[in-house]
């Protein structure tokens, strides 16, 4: 696509329960990222993917989180037993694999947990 | 460790030039970026410099870095309202993990 869309853009759900946020990443692109942005805050790095593998989860905070990217180009970001805690913009990006940190970000992913 | 700072806030009139400036710890960053984010939008690039360069020209923005104080500028000339948004400045080291890492974030709010 032209750019990096997510969906949905916005997500409001109740404590506990799973949510998943899915990215999709400008076509060629082989590297993602999920960052995780909290209000007044820049963002935190999560995740690395190049291409299907996850080259760097050193920033998920805890095994709540996992995220795929199967074939490589989708990326679905997974939330199990969410807390209000996690209540945040939570922002895709990717980028061709030589460009070091120019990255095009997507609108992000705004999560509310009740 | 990784840190990156900014001051939160930043007002400047229509027409005059902004400043934001940004520190940041890590000394092995190889490049550092500045990234401009509009309210409801996702995070755009403005301009990066490498590690090895003093300064960086692109039309209104100059970028400055001062590699021995960690210390990095953006100038924006001649700022306008729609200049107005959050910049971040980010590093970035190859040999860490191809990943950014941002700072808080400045306001810059550009009055008439």
């Amino acid at each position: 696509g032209a750019g990096v869309s997510q969906t949905p853009s916005n997500k409001v759900t109740e404590k506990g329960k799973y949510v998943e946020l899915r990215c999709d990443p400008i076509s060629g692109h082989t590297a993602l990222y999920w960052y995780r942005q909290s209000l007044g805050q820049g963002p935190e790095f999560l995740i690395y993917f190049q291409g299907t593998g996850a080259a760097d989860d050193s920033g998920l905070p805890n095994d709540r989180f996992f995220a795929v990217r199967p074939e490589g180009s989708v990326s679905t970001l997974k939330i199990q037993r969410t807390e209000r805690g996690d209540s945040a913009m939570y922002l895709c990006a990717s980028s061709p694999s030589d460009r070091g940190g120019v990255l095009t970000f997507g609108a992000g992913s705004r999560l509310t947990v009740l | 460790g990784e840190d990156v700072e900014q001051s939160l806030f930043l007002s400047v009139r229509e027409g005059d030039s902004s400043v934001i400036n940004c520190t940041y710890t890590d000394s092995s960053s190889t490049y550092l970026y500045w990234y401009k984010q509009e309210p409801g939008a996702g995070l755009q690039l403005l301009t990066y410099i490498f590690s090895n360069m003093d300064m960086k020209q692109d039309q209104r923005l100059t970028v400055l870095l001062n590699k021995k104080d960690k210390h990095l500028s953006l100038r924006i000339a001649d700022t306008q309202t729609g200049d107005s948004a959050i910049y971040f400045c980010a590093e970035y080291n190859r040999g860490g993990g191809n990943k950014l890492t941002f700072g808080t974030g400045t306001q810059l709010k550009v009055e008439l």
